[in-house]
């Protein structure tokens, strides 16, 4: 069954520095999305990306996030310069149109 | 506002019995409305969805969901709970045609033996 793959699955880094989340969506989607979930709290939209643009984004997506797909496969998000409350699990998901959602496994996000 | 609510942060119950979680939506039209489950640690899986049609649904693990709209709900139901049922439960909706899907705030279930 195709799936919604991410990378890296935990990653830690130090306050300020930069991330990059990958994505490997579903192969035939169009839809491409992120969301955050803080330990505990609920899952929260970043971000939807269709036909090479952002679609939509919440307030959460500011300046500091973007995301790119720089090839036919990957969807990646970046995060410039990392903060504390930024820590958080961070899914990926495709969506072939239909409404429904394909997520990932997440990726784990520490910031220090 | 768009919005789901959920309004049980957590449930318990004992294995063998019958379980609801309860969903709200607040959108200007139906939205399409889906349940997902998350496990400790994982991703979300799809647990069932509607999108117009029969206001009962059946989705994966036994588990169905009824929409009212006179309710604006859409409960998830299951007759009979297993151990394995334990996790959080996430009620989500999505305009038609919409590209940010909103998520409750989550029910956590426990299974008691």
């Amino acid at each position: 069954e195709p799936e919604v793959t991410q990378t890296p699955s935990h990653q830690v880094t130090q306050m300020g520095q930069e991330v990059i989340l990958r994505c490997v969506p579903i192969s035939n989607h169009l839809y491409f999305y992120w969301y955050r979930q803080i330990l505990g709290q609920k899952v929260e939209f970043l971000v939807s990306f269709y036909n090479n643009e952002i679609s939509e984004k919440s307030e959460i997506f500011d300046d500091q996030f973007s995301v790119e797909r720089p090839d036919g496969s990957n969807f990646t998000l970046k995060i410039r310069s990392t903060k504390l409350e930024d820590s958080a699990m961070y899914f990926c998901a495709s969506s072939d149109g239909t409404g429904e959602l394909f997520f990932g496994e997440g990726s784990r996000l520490t910031v220090l | 506002a768009q919005s789901v609510t959920q309004p049980d942060i957590h449930i318990t119950v004992s294995e063998g019995a019958s379980l609801e979680l309860r969903c709200n939506y607040s959108y200007g039209a139906t939205p399409y409305l889906f349940w997902y489950v998350q496990s400790p640690g994982q991703g979300l899986q799809l647990l069932l969805k509607y999108f117009s049609g029969d206001t009962l649904v059946q989705g994966i693990k036994g588990f169905e969901a009824e929409f009212k709209r006179s309710q604006s709900s859409f409960n998830l139901r299951k007759p009979s709970v297993h151990w394995s049922d334990a996790a959080e439960y996430f009620c989500a909706g999505v305009n038609t045609g919409g590209f940010k899907t909103i998520f409750g705030a989550g029910t956590r279930l426990f299974v008691k033996a």
